[in-house]
């Protein structure tokens, strides 16, 4: 079973809007969510991280948003510019310890595109 | 943050030949982990590399197909063993659940 879903395989957007990146999840043992950007022949890069304790966290551009009731997550890029385009994974930990986040389980990611 | 180097970048391999994938940390780490990419797929954890025992495999994951080794807390080696066009993947390595190496993208004919 897929126990974490991002549901759009890809989104376009023009530069200077906000780009809008979801993420479902169904286990409710996961303490934290991750997300990463991906480049063609690079590993991913990590971006943002949340606490299920919380329900918003933001660096910079990136702000990224949990609904722990709804099981949902999301992430806003604000302005978007064309260097993110890439794809997004959402990830989740229930493992996480120290300074580790330990196993992670990740959605299947979107690809972000934004146009000049 | 950690540096992480993976070697190879990519090899195409012949089936039921082995290949070792390498992953180097320029720190000590506690968390190594592995990861598959396959085509079209979101990344699947393999096992957890566990320094000086044995790793731990998920589900649909076993030993004799991907031998993991940890001699130290800056190195760990997944082979993929006996392989057939079904392991064409990207191979990732991760530390600490939050650094990536740069992967490895395996052909198998």
């Amino acid at each position: 079973d897929q126990q974490v879903k991002q549901n759009s395989p890809s989104l376009s957007v023009q530069e200077g809007r906000i780009s809008i990146l979801n993420c479902d999840y169904t286990n409710s043992m996961f303490d934290y969510f991750l997300w990463y950007k991906k480049y063609p022949a690079e590993g991913p890069t990590f971006l943002i991280s949340i606490s299920s304790i919380k329900d918003k966290n933001e660096d910079g551009r990136f702000t990224v948003f949990l609904n722990k009731s709804a099981k949902h997550l999301s992430l806003h890029i604000v302005p978007s510019q064309p260097g993110d385009s890439a794809v997004y994974f959402c990830a989740a930990s229930a493992s996480a310890g120290g300074t580790s986040y330990g196993k992670l389980t990740f959605g299947q990611g979107t690809i972000l595109t934004v146009h000049p | 943050s950690a540096v992480i180097s993976q070697k190879p970048s990519r090899d195409i391999c012949q089936r039921g030949t082995s290949l070792t994938i390498q992953c180097q940390v320029d720190s000590q780490v506690t968390m190594m982990f592995w990861y598959r990419q396959q085509p079209g797929q979101s990344l699947t954890l393999i096992a957890t590399a566990n320094q000086g025992s044995e790793a731990t495999y998920e589900s649909g994951f076993v030993i004799d197909k991907f031998p993991i080794s940890r001699p130290n807390l800056t190195f760990s080696t997944l082979t993929v063993s006996n392989m057939s066009p079904e392991d064409s993947s990207i191979y990732l390595c991760s530390v600490e659940g939050l650094f990536f190496g740069s992967g490895t993208q395996l052909s198998v004919l």
